[in-house]
Formats: C-alpha cells, sequence, structure tokens
C-alpha cells in the first residue's frame, strides 16, 4: 500500500536554528498538509497546500514557517528561527480527494533544545 | 466553528473488557466522521470511518456509528486486547476551502493483561 514517507524520524536542534522537515506524499496525491501535536496534546492543523500554493494556514503558522514543494516529490516544512515551544511531533499528509481520504506518515518528533 | 469533543483520559482497562471511547461533534451539515489510532512510537493510522448518519464504521473489532440525533460517534470495542493500547483520536473533516481534519484531544488508552 502507498505511504507518506518522512524524514528525519527524529531532530534535535539548538533554539533559534533552521530546520528542515521532509515529506514524500503519495505520488497522484494532490492535497498536502502539516500537522503538529505538541506532546500530549491534540493535533493542529498548520497548513494545506494544493495546486502549488498554501490554501489555508492556521494561526500557529506565522513568518517563521514556510512550505515548499521544490521538486514535485517532496513537501518540506522549514522552521526558520526554533523556539523552544516548537517542540512536537510534525505530521505530513497527503490525499487524492481532500479531507475524505488522507494518508498520514510517521511523523518527525522535533526537540528543540 | 466545527469541533470534536473526546472523553478525558487515561483509560485503563483489563484484557476482555468491553471497551468505549465517547465522541461527540460539533458541526454544520453532515460530515464524514474518523476514529485515528496512534500506536506507541508510530504515526496516524485510520481505524474506521462512517460517511453518513446511521452508518457504522468497522474495523479490527472497533464499531462507531453515526449518531445524528446525538452527535456522538462513539467508538466500542466487545473485547479489548493488550495490542489495542494506544491513542485514539475522533476526527472530522472541514470539506470547505482546505479540506482539513479537525480532531478531538485523543484518549490514551492502555489495556492490561
Amino acid at each position: 500500500e502507498p505511504e507518506v514517507t518522512q524524514t528525519p524520524s527524529h531532530q534535535v536542534t539548538q533554539m533559534g536554528q533552521e530546520v528542515i522537515l521532509r515529506c514524500v506524499p503519495i505520488s497522484n496525491h494532490l492535497y498536502f498538509y502539516w500537522y503538529r501535536q505538541i506532546l500530549g496534546q491534540k493535533v493542529e492543523f498548520l497548513v494545506s497546500f494544493y495546486n502549488n500554493e498554501i490554501s489555508e494556514k492556521s494561526e500557529i503558522f506565522d513568518d517563521q514557517f514556510s512550505v515548499e514543494r521544490p521538486d514535485g516529490s517532496n513537501f518540506t516544512l522549514k522552521i526558520r528561527s526554533t523556539k523552544l515551544e516548537d517542540s512536537a511531533m510534525y505530521f505530513c499528509a497527503s490525499s487524492a480527494q481532500g479531507a475524505r481520504g488522507y494518508t498520514f506518515g510517521s511523523g518527525t518528533r522535533l526537540t528543540v533544545v | 466553528g466545527d469541533s470534536v469533543t473526546q472523553m478525558e483520559g487515561p483509560v485503563t482497562l483489563s484484557e476482555e473488557a468491553f471497551l468505549t471511547i465517547n465522541c461527540t461533534y460539533t458541526a454544520t451539515g453532515y460530515p464524514s466522521l474518523f476514529w485515528y489510532v496512534q500506536y506507541p512510537g508510530e504515526g496516524l493510522q485510520l481505524l474506521l470511518k462512517a460517511t453518513k448518519a446511521d452508518d457504522k464504521g468497522s474495523n479490527k473489532g472497533f464499531e462507531a456509528t453515526y449518531r445524528k440525533e446525538t452527535t456522538s460517534f462513539h467508538l466500542e470495542k466487545g473485547s479489548a486486547q493488550v495490542s489495542d493500547s494506544a491513542v485514539y483520536f475522533c476526527a472530522l473533516p472541514i470539506l470547505q476551502g482546505a479540506q482539513k481534519l479537525v480532531f478531538g484531544q485523543g484518549t490514551r488508552l492502555t489495556i492490561n493483561p
């Protein structure tokens, strides 16, 4: 069964550093997403990407965040200057049918120290 | 706005006990409803879904019925197994705009032998 692949599985970074979280969505999917789960809390929507542009972003997704689909296969989330409160599990998801049929990746655990 | 509320956790049960995790929702219209499961150290997996009122979703011995009159989608299993220990999330899609998912806060379930 097709999978969404995320790398790395765990990243530790120093506060103020830039990080790039990588995702390879399912190849024929058109909708791409990033969600975040702070430890012990609910899964929160960050951003959606469709037709090579951001279609919606949450209030969490401020100027420190950006997304890119650089080569037609990868989908990246960049945090420009990490803060301690960015420590969370970040999930990438893709879908062929929008919210009716997501496939999630296994997540990247980001730890900011 | 649309939202999902789950029962507070954590929930601890003995093996073979009857399992129920409550979920209620607030939504405009009648969206599909989902249960996702997150096993320890893994990502989010779709457990089951129901697409319209009175539908019953089922998978791996779990069931949930979409109840319009009580705006509920409670997850049940007749005989819990140790391998069911995980965090369970109820979710509903926002079909307009970004096609995002709105999650409940998650319920951590532990099944003891």
